[in-house]
């Protein structure tokens, strides 16, 4: 396994802008989660997708985020007119499911989103 | 609501020396299971150790344990002769009636040579 990579690692982009973050999970992994970790805070869970399928958006989730993975494979975020407030870490992290017990999430090295 | 709490922002150890990492915890379901990830500074997140809340005993890890306290809803990590490369930040996550991770908000660990 090449673990779960995503890109780009660091975006700089302004106020306004549009952004979007690609994740490629470990391969055969049909969990894919993504999650946003601001500075001293753990990382807070943003949405999830078993294989194509996005099964769960957190409530906190603005409706300019949206996620796709359109062919259970990567997965793109992307934000849509930018806030300071979006400024964070972005962490993927990915899991195979292999039965009723809960699944071991691998985390990507993220990538930092600064809005200026 | 599922909530974990962290009470210690920061720690340090001795190196070769043993620290214990508090974690409470609250959740109204009755199968969850608990995580400790390890975030080395810039570098990714990476599982140290899981606990199935239906197991009574301890998970182990090489020289990390836990102290899981169902009870009192309690899971410490216990990391026994530490080492430089143990410096990094600890956060305890709770998984519980969905697939998302909830987790505190993290304990920066310090291994002094």
């Amino acid at each position: 396994d090449t673990g779960v990579s995503q890109d780009p690692r660091h975006k700089i982009t302004k106020r306004g802008q549009n952004v979007t973050f690609r994740c490629d999970p470990i391969s055969e992994h049909n969990r894919l989660y993504w999650y946003r970790q601001t500075l001293g805070q753990g990382p807070e869970f943003l949405t999830y997708f078993q294989n194509e399928a996005q099964l769960e958006k957190s409530r906190l989730l603005s409706d300019r985020f949206s996620a796709e993975r359109p062919k259970g494979s990567f997965s793109t975020l992307e934000i849509q007119r930018t806030e300071q407030g979006d400024s964070a870490m972005y962490l993927c992290a990915s899991s195979i499911q292999t039965g009723p017990a809960a699944d071991t999430q691998y985390f990507g090295p993220g990538t930092r989103l600064t809005v200026l | 609501a599922q909530t974990v709490t962290q009470s210690q922002p920061e720690m340090s150890v001795q190196e070769a020396e043993t620290v214990t990492l508090s974690c409470t915890y609250d959740t109204s379901e009755s199968d969850y299971y608990l995580f400790w990830y390890k975030q080395p500074p810039s570098r990714q997140m990476i599982l140290v150790i899981r606990q199935e809340a239906y197991k009574q005993q301890n998970a182990t890890e090489n020289r990390f344990s836990v102290n899981f306290q169902k009870a009192a809803k309690s899971f410490s990590l216990k990391i026994s002769d530490s080492q430089l490369g143990d410096a990094a930040m600890y956060f305890c996550a709770l998984q519980g009636g969905s697939e998302k991770l909830v987790f505190g908000k993290g304990t920066k660990l310090t291994v002094n040579p």
